[in-house]
């Protein structure tokens, strides 16, 4: 079992749309949980955070089950902008972070 | 505000060659990364350090070599370039976090894009 698993996609969506992206992981020692986005050809930049009460910045939501090794990401009314990859990411305490391999966003109007 | 730089932005090399990626950061950072990204493949760690003179081996070390001699700079080298380590490369840094793991945030140079023939 990969240690960060998410759907690759793509998930082509028009703009205004609601969209839902999920990830598993396997370490239950996992203490840390982010979302990355990354722009073609372009280096990997922190989209926000993920904390066990869950959390919004602007559009984006973010959950996190613990329980059952889950994170999902939440981008309300989607704009062109938004077109990316989005990488989950988990790291354990003293180690360096695991990348999902990421989900496609393509975004039309 | 530079961050993260990395020299070169491209390269090729032939098969054999050999050559050293630099990375610099300018925000006092502990930890430094190097990472490949291969279509498919996701981000792959290659080796880490932890402080200044300390480096240790990722999930994909072989072939390459790092050394860290001054905080600010991580350097990766490839001894005998092969075409299986065409790819691009990013180097990234962080604190050295001891409590609150939600601050273990990577910040990411813009890459080298490397290309063995």
């Amino acid at each position: 079992r990969k240690e960060v698993e998410q759907d690759p996609g793509p998930f082509n969506v028009p703009e205004g749309a609601t969209v839902a992206f999920n990830c598993t992981y396997s370490n239950s020692a996992s203490q840390s949980f982010f979302w990355y986005r990354q722009d073609c050809r372009k280096e990997p930049k922190l989209l926000m955070s993920v904390y066990s009460s869950g959390n919004e910045d602007g559009r984006f939501t973010a959950q996190l089950n613990r329980a059952s090794q889950y994170i999902s990401l939440l981008i309300r009314d989607s704009k062109l902008s938004d077109s990316a990859t989005y990488l989950c990411v988990v790291g354990q305490a003293g180690t360096a972070l695991i990348f999902g391999k990421g989900t496609t966003l393509s975004v039309s109007s | 505000n530079a961050g993260v730089t990395q020299t070169p932005k491209f390269r090729v090399l032939k098969t054999g060659q050999s050559m050293t990626l630099l990375c610099a950061q300018d925000m006092n950072h502990e930890y430094m990364y190097w990472y490949r990204q291969d279509p498919g493949m996701g981000l792959r760690l290659i080796h880490y350090s932890v402080g200044e003179g300390t480096t240790a081996k990722g999930e994909v070390p072989d072939g390459y070599n790092v050394s860290r001699l001054k905080k600010q700079n991580f350097l990766l080298g490839l001894e005998s370039a092969a075409p299986s380590q065409t790819s691009v490369y990013f180097c990234a840094s962080s604190y050295r976090v001891a409590g609150d793991q939600a601050k273990n945030i990577q910040y990411f140079g813009a890459g080298t894009r490397l290309s063995v023939l």
